[in-house]
């Protein structure tokens, strides 16, 4: 089982859309998570850290639930601009620095 | 702030050659990471750093060394380049004082080794 699993899609969605990403980590220890956005043959960027509390940035939302070992991410009113490879990260456990990236799921905002 | 700074951004290697990925950044950032990414694999890490002079294993370090003499600077060297590491190559690092522990990439070395 890998360490951090995600849907590959392709997601193909119209402008304006609401679209959900899931992500599950195999490590109960892990202790920080993040979502990550990949443009085609650019680096990963930081779109947001994950908190237990839940936390929202814009049109974006993301949602940690430590007991299922699940992560998501919904993107409201999609906008062609977000068109990219969105990757799931953990750390894992005891602050090491160590990240686990998912494989990415793709995202593909049509007019 | 430049950020962090890779160089080459492209390399093609013959087989068996041997090479240097450099890495820096301007942060003052503590952790530092190499990862490879590779189509269908994602991106697996192969050394880290957690500061100068501390440098641990990731999930593929095989043919990679590393050294972190100073904060800023974390260069990979291939030590004999095979078709197997052809791949795209990112540095990344991350301040942890800040309490935020998402890391700042660079923008990647494509390396090809034929």
């Amino acid at each position: 089982r890998k360490e951090v699993e995600q849907d590959p899609g392709p997601f193909n969605v119209p402008e304006g859309a609401t679209v959900a990403f899931n992500c599950t980590y195999s490590n109960s220890a892990s202790q920080s998570f993040f979502w990550y956005r990949q443009d085609c043959r650019k680096e990963p960027k930081l779109l947001m850290s994950v908190y237990s509390s839940g936390n929202e940035d814009g049109r974006f939302t993301a949602q940690l639930n430590r007991a299922s070992q699940y992560i998501s991410l919904l993107i409201r009113d999609s906008k062609l601009s977000d068109s990219a490879t969105y990757l799931c990260v953990v750390e894992g456990s005891s602050n090491t620095g160590k990240l686990i990236f998912g494989q990415g799921t793709t995202l593909q905002v049509k007019p | 702030n430049a950020g962090v700074t890779q160089t080459p951004k492209f390399q093609v290697l013959k087989t068996g050659q041997s090479m240097t990925l450099q890495c820096a950044q301007d942060m003052n950032h503590e952790y530092m990471s190499w990862y490879r990414q590779d189509p269908g694999m994602g991106l697996r890490l192969i050394h880290y750093s957690v500061g100068a002079g501390i440098t641990d294993q990731g999930e593929v370090p095989n043919g990679y060394n590393v050294s972190r003499s100073t904060t800023e600077d974390f260069p990979l060297r291939l030590l004999s380049a095979a078709p197997s590491q052809t791949s795209v190559y990112f540095c990344a690092s991350s301040d942890r004082s800040s309490g935020d522990y998402g890391y700042t990439f660079g923008s990647g070395t494509r390396l090809t080794v034929v």
